[in-house]
């Protein structure tokens, strides 16, 4: 189907470390993987996206990583800022189609 | 060049009462996406509007959910009878055409409505 496992649930990290979230896939014709960050209260955000013909996508010290075969791609930010403490969302969908399908959220805590 | 706009922020309803939730979308745009976000969930896709279509309502609820898009104004989602399990964040994301990921286009979503049921 079009579900999407997202993890961890939660992620408590020291300021200045990285934080790693992985989500995987089952349907093979998923081509755009876009990650949303949400502070309380507030909208989900777009951060970055990553579409099925790279395998790597980086801005400044967020990246995203993309495994076809293994149907996987995963959120990684170095160098923890406070700020980067949110719930962060991953997502998919195949070209062609307008909706999004959305992992279960990790709840990313930055340790000062 | 303002955003997509939703109102209210917060809405506050008593069981069986009706609920509107407004979406105006950003300039030039006529393509609108609803997602509904239950608490500790992540989003999940209600409907698919143009402006006096629904393309897609594949995730709206069977009943007391109706949307609309008119000519003049903003897109409605209308829940009537609300129940308790309805409280949830109500997100609206725009695009000019129908949203083509293959290109460079992405889905930014306006404040959302948080609805809550007492």
């Amino acid at each position: 189907g079009e579900n999407v496992e997202q993890h961890p649930s939660t992620l408590s990290v020291q300021e200045g470390d990285s934080a790693v979230i992985k989500c995987t896939y089952s349907d093979s014709a998923s081509n755009y993987f876009p990650w949303y960050k949400q502070e309380l209260g507030k909208r989900p955000q777009l951060i970055i996206d990553i579409r099925s013909n790279v395998g790597e996508k980086k801005d400044q010290r967020i990246a995203v990583t993309l495994n076809k075969t293994a149907k996987h791609f995963s959120l990684h930010i170095t160098e923890t800022q406070p700020e980067d403490s949110a719930v962060y969302f991953c997502a998919r969908t195949n070209f062609g189609n307008e909706k999004l399908t959305f992992g279960t959220g990790t709840r990313l805590t930055i340790i000062p | 060049n303002a955003g997509v706009m939703q109102n209210p922020r917060h809405l506050v309803r008593r069981r069986g009462q009706e609920a509107r939730l407004r979406c105006s979308p950003m300039k030039g745009h006529s393509h609108v996406y609803w997602y509904r976000q239950l608490p500790e969930e992540g989003l999940k896709f209600m409907v698919y509007l143009q402006k006096e279509n629904i393309i897609d309502e594949s995730g709206m609820p069977k009943e007391r959910f109706s949307a609309e898009f008119p000519k003049e104004g903003p897109s409605i989602l209308r829940i009537q009878q609300v129940v308790r399990g309805d409280s949830a964040a109500y997100f609206c994301a725009s695009s000019p055409t129908r949203v083509d990921f293959a290109t460079n286009e992405k889905l930014f979503f306006g404040s959302g409505t948080q609805l809550s049921v007492l």
